[in-house]
């Protein structure tokens, strides 16, 4: 089994650009969500979807949209990059949409992102 | 917002070493995580943990659910270097299972051989 992938697993923007980064689960998972990791900051939850359709806020939302057309699928936009959203950018699925299990959270390997 | 401190935020430690880290939340959690991430991956999860006071073991990892419902340990006997990587606890409080999950900082391990 894939699991949680991501894409790209590396990515240099210039300050304005925007991009998209690719996640994909192949377990039937409804539950689905992006975090930023920091040094000494841990992971920070940045927007999470419950099932396709439906998406929501989390932590740290500004300068990010994200989408829910698939139960597989959740991409992250960036939609005017800053030097404050470099980062390590995790994807994670859970099998529940709410209620128990969610918290059981599979990740993907990460995207490290570098805005200059 | 809710917030969790983890402790400590590294350690250097020789193999066969027992080792000991915790978080404690400002607020009453229902859940506690412990995950760990090696180097260039994502985390796994270890070990949940559902009800206060329990105390639960995978391996040569124990973990435990405070009684106050505020804090959480984890333990790792005699540590091997396949151990090294960051730890990270996890808290999710609010009513039932609604709550959103709060990382704590993370603990960074490193094993002498």
């Amino acid at each position: 089994n894939a699991g949680v992938t991501q894409t790209p697993k590396f990515q240099v923007l210039k300050t304005g650009q925007s991009m998209t980064l690719q996640c994909a689960q192949d377990m039937n998972h409804e539950y689905m969500s992006w975090y930023r990791q920091d040094p000494g900051m841990g992971l920070r939850l940045i927007h999470y979807s419950v099932g396709a359709g439906i998406t929501d806020q989390g932590e740290v939302p500004n300068g990010y949209n994200v989408s829910r057309s698939t139960t597989e699928d959740f991409p992250l936009r960036l939609l005017s990059a800053a030097p404050s959203q470099t980062s390590v950018y995790f994807c994670a699925s859970s099998y529940s949409g709410a209620g128990a299990g969610n918290e059981k959270l599979f990740f993907g390997s990460g995207t490290q992102l570098s805005v200059l | 917002g809710q917030q969790l401190n983890q402790s400590p935020q590294s350690m250097f430690i020789q193999e066969g070493e027992d080792v000991s880290m915790n978080c404690t939340s400002s607020s009453i959690f229902n859940t506690w995580l412990w995950y760990k991430q090696d180097p260039g991956e994502g985390p796994v999860l270890l070990i949940a943990l559902y009800k206060a006071g329990e105390l639960t073991s995978n391996g040569r990892l124990t973990a435990q659910f405070g009684i106050t419902r505020k804090d959480s340990f984890l333990n790792i006997s005699a540590s091997i270097p396949s151990d090294v990587g960051i730890y990270f606890c996890a808290g999710r409080g609010g009513s039932g299972n609604t709550g959103k999950l709060i990382f704590g900082q993370g603990t960074t391990l490193q094993v002498k051989p």
